[in-house]
């Protein structure tokens, strides 16, 4: 079984609506982030948190909120999805210790029409 | 704060040939580099990383990148590609007592057979 899971893998959404895509992940690590990749951009930062109780913004937090729910879950909601919003999202995870690596998910791949 | 340039968007390569992909960080303070690799329809995946020390770094699938702070750069290679090196190669730079990622726009790489 993959240890960073995301669902949907794929979705389809329409301009206004609200829609929240999820992050698992089974490594046992404290650290979580969420990342969207367009072409020519690279990944982007959307944010981060540290532990359960720590959440912070990324270099491009405008339009999107986050939950922790648990050590393993972090979930990114977009709160009225506008066609901008359409990319790549990747959820990675890591461990606590300097220059740690970071474990990356499948991916969702996002279109708002 | 850090950024990361990567001067080569697409690099055609012929298979069995070497390859060098370009990056180039910017940071005021000391850095840990990274260059992840990203297979078509998958998330990414770390190659190599250099914390400290040695200034030659070995990764997976015969990829190996050199630090060098004099000219700020941390330059991938491998002496002979093969087709299932076929992918999307991220530089990416984090800094001593902030653990956030900041990646390169990417290089794609395409094995010529």
């Amino acid at each position: 079984d993959a240890d960073v899971t995301q669902t949907p893998r794929n979705r389809i959404t329409k301009t206004g609506k609200r829609i929240m895509l999820e992050c698992s992940q089974t490594k046992g690590h404290d650290r979580m982030y969420w990342y969207r990749q367009d072409p020519g951009l690279g990944l982007r930062l959307i944010y981060y948190s540290f532990d359960v109780k720590d959440i912070n913004k990324g270099e491009i937090s405008d339009g999107y909120s986050v939950s922790r729910q648990a050590q393993a879950k972090f979930s990114l909601s977009l709160e009225s999805a506008i066609p901008n919003q359409t990319a790549l999202y990747f959820c990675a995870t890591s461990d606590w210790d300097l220059g740690e690596t970071q474990y990356f998910g499948p991916g969702t791949r996002l279109l708002v029409l | 704060a850090q950024s990361v340039t990567q001067l080569d968007s697409q690099v055609p390569v012929f298979e069995e040939a070497p390859v060098e992909l370009r990056c180039n960080y910017s940071s005021s303070v000391s850095v840990y580099l990274f260059w992840y690799v990203q297979y078509p329809n998958q998330g990414l995946q770390l190659l190599l990383k250099y914390l400290s020390g040695s200034t030659l770094v070995k990764g997976i699938n015969g990829f190996e990148a050199e630090f060098n702070k004099s000219q700020t750069s941390f330059h991938l290679r491998k002496p002979s590609v093969h087709i299932s090196d076929t992918a999307e190669y991220f530089c990416a730079v984090s800094v001593r007592g902030n653990e956030k990622l900041t990646f390169g726009t990417g290089t794609r790489l395409t094995i010529i057979p």
